[in-house]
């Protein structure tokens, strides 16, 4: 069974940095891009990043752009997402999704306020 | 970037009512489609992708159509469960843009 789990959400300050981890298990992880999907509270989806499988494409948001890093270890099957520079508008329940979207974590939740 | 305008944003229906949602892009996407639902506190889940394609295990009162830009979602007989909220999402061109949501609730 195809799991995903995220972690390393919490309260930060503005200006702050914090990483997100998605451990990723029940399938070959290195052949599949991954995704960073993120909802606000009460808000709709926002795709936010996407890595291919070695790691040779990577995409951002305009929104995220300069300020999050997407990144994968296949020897330990995890995805990361280090954002730094957080916002207030970047608070949300951040989800990793494996592609095709049909696998998805718990989601994390990132709070950014003073 | 693909401007996916979904309608409508809230909608009440009967059970048994037949319920459609629709989703319009800012240019062709190639059937790039996918529909999600979504309940309250948990991920997204897929029902329907390449536009018109039942995911396994989604029961086949759920449904999806179009081409080009214009694509729509149907359920063919609300049932209780089916309260959720539901979006669409094109995978044609990066950035990968959702719809806005329909929150769809009984009457």
């Amino acid at each position: 069974e195809v799991q995903l789990v995220e972690s390393g959400g919490g309260l930060v300050k503005p200006g702050g940095s914090l990483r997100l981890s998605c451990a990723a298990s029940g399938f070959t992880f290195s052949p599949y891009s991954m995704n960073w999907v993120r909802q606000a509270p009460g808000k709709g989806l926002e795709w936010v990043s996407s890595i291919s499988g070695r790691s040779s494409y990577i995409h951002y948001a305009d929104s995220v752009k300069g300020r999050f890093t997407i990144s994968r270890d296949n020897a330990k099957n995890s995805l990361y997402l280090q954002m730094n520079s957080l916002r207030a508008e970047d608070t949300a329940v951040y989800y990793c999704a494996r592609s095709g979207y049909r696998n998805w974590g718990q989601g994390t939740l990132v709070t950014v306020s003073s | 970037d693909i401007q996916m305008t979904q309608s409508p944003s809230s909608l009440s229906a009967s059970v048994g009512d037949r319920v459609t949602i629709t989703c319009q892009a800012s240019q062709a996407i190639n059937n790039y489609l996918n529909w999600y639902q979504q309940k309250p506190g948990k991920a997204p889940n897929l029902l329907i992708y390449d536009a018109s394609n039942l995911e396994t295990g989604v029961p086949s009162r759920f449904s999806g159509s179009g081409s080009g830009t214009d694509f729509t979602f149907t359920i063919s007989s609300l049932q209780p469960e089916d309260v959720a909220t539901y979006y669409c999402q094109q995978y044609d061109d990066l950035p990968y843009t959702f719809g806005q949501g329909t929150k769809l609730e009984i009457k």
